[in-house]
Order: structure tokens, then sequence, then C-alpha cells
């Protein structure tokens, strides 16, 4: 079976702090994205790597930075933190020409 | 640029009967697939059922079966003899390339024993 895991269930944080969401597949996954879940929203993407070093930005990129120096490790990085960025953050990984996603359990963060 | 929308934020049903979560989406493209990912309160988001839109004949997995109609851009999700495990958010999903999901707002599921 496919296994996402990212590094935290919860997460509390203070304004301005940097941030660093860890997310980790294995199952040698090209594709990975990182997607925020906000109430009466839905899920909305704020970036997505289809291989080592390479990112792409997704509908709501702003405030957010990626990075990806591994294949099996994509991390999401918030570089000042702010109370609009509390919020559900989930990983998904997927096969470079797969459209089936695999997602973690997600981090809540809460930004105070 | 796609949108999905779920209208109905919430929906209830009794164990063992039928429910329908209703999907609509917009584009301009003729090949995609959709999807309904299932997110159970343990929060792991799991892939239910999905459509290839080049398909007439509509998907079904045991209990979940879909209505796709390609021309309306309507995408409904029926669940027969629902269980106390079938409670959970429900996500309707658009791709188009296989790099992207554009989801809908969900609509939380409450099973009635």
């Amino acid at each position: 079976d496919v296994k996402v895991t990212q590094s935290s269930r919860y997460l509390v944080k203070r304004t301005g702090e940097k941030v660093f969401l860890e997310c980790v597949q294995d199952m040698d996954h090209e594709n990975m994205f990182w997607y925020r879940q906000d109430p009466g929203l839905g899920l909305r993407l704020i970036y997505f790597s289809y291989d080592v070093k390479m990112k792409e930005k997704g509908d709501i990129p702003e405030g957010y930075s990626v990075s990806r120096e591994k294949k099996e490790r994509f991390s999401l990085i918030l570089e000042s933190a702010s109370t609009n960025q509390t919020s559900m953050y989930l990983c998904a990984s997927s096969l470079y020409n797969s459209y089936e996603q695999y997602f973690g359990p997600g981090t809540r963060l809460t930004v105070t | 640029a796609q949108t999905v929308t779920q209208s109905q934020p919430e929906m209830s049903v009794q164990e063992a009967e039928t429910v329908t979560l209703s999907c609509t989406y917009d584009t301009s493209e003729s090949d995609y697939y959709l999807f309904w990912y299932k997110q159970p309160p343990s929060r792991q988001m799991i892939l239910v059922i999905r459509q290839e839109a080049y398909k007439q004949q509509n998907a079904t997995e045991n209990r979940f079966s879909v209505n796709f109609q390609k021309a309306a851009k309507s995408f409904s999700l029926k669940i027969s003899d629902s269980q106390l495990g079938d409670a959970a958010m429900y996500f309707c999903a658009y791709t188009q390339g296989a790099q992207k999901l554009v989801f809908g707002q969900g609509t939380r599921l409450t099973i009635n024993p």
C-alpha cells in the first residue's frame, strides 16, 4: 500500500514564525502536492512538484514556498506565518502519468 | 478555469438506505477525469470512484456508483445500503491533466442508525 506521512498531526505556531511542514511518501512517486483545506472551500492547491528540485505554483501560492531535495520528501514552508494561514494542510503524491493521488493524514496548523 | 461545485454542504441518510450526493463542474475540455474522494473523521482522504469522460458507462464500485451526465456537466455519487462507516466528508474532484486536481467544497454525510 502507498503510504504518505506528514510530520505532525497538530501544530501551533506564533505569528511571524517560520514553519516547516514535511511530507514523505514511500512509493517512488514522481508527483507530490500540497493542498490546504478550509470549511466551505474544499481543497485548494498550493504547490506541486513533478520531479526533484522542480516545483510549480498552484492556485494559492502566496505566502508559501516548497522544497524538494529528494524524491520521497516534499516540504511546505511558511516563511512568516500569519493567522490567515491557520488551516488543515494535506500532502498527496502520485505516479507521473497517473491521475490518482494518495493523501497523507493532514496537519492542522494553528497560527496565534 | 475549471470549477467544481457541490451544492449540498450536509446530507444525512438512514442506515441501509440510499443517498445521492450532487456535483457539477465547468470545463471546456472534452477529455478529463472525475473523482469522488472520501475523508473519514480520521482525515486520511481515500479515492472512492473515478470516471473517465470518454466512457459513456457509469462507473461502479460495490455499493458506490455514479451518474455521469457529460452534456449537463453533472457527476453525482450514489451510495446504496448506507453503512455507519460511510459517514465522512465527500469531495468531488476534476482533472484534465495528471498534475492538478480541482476539488468541490465538500459534502458532509451523516449516517443515522
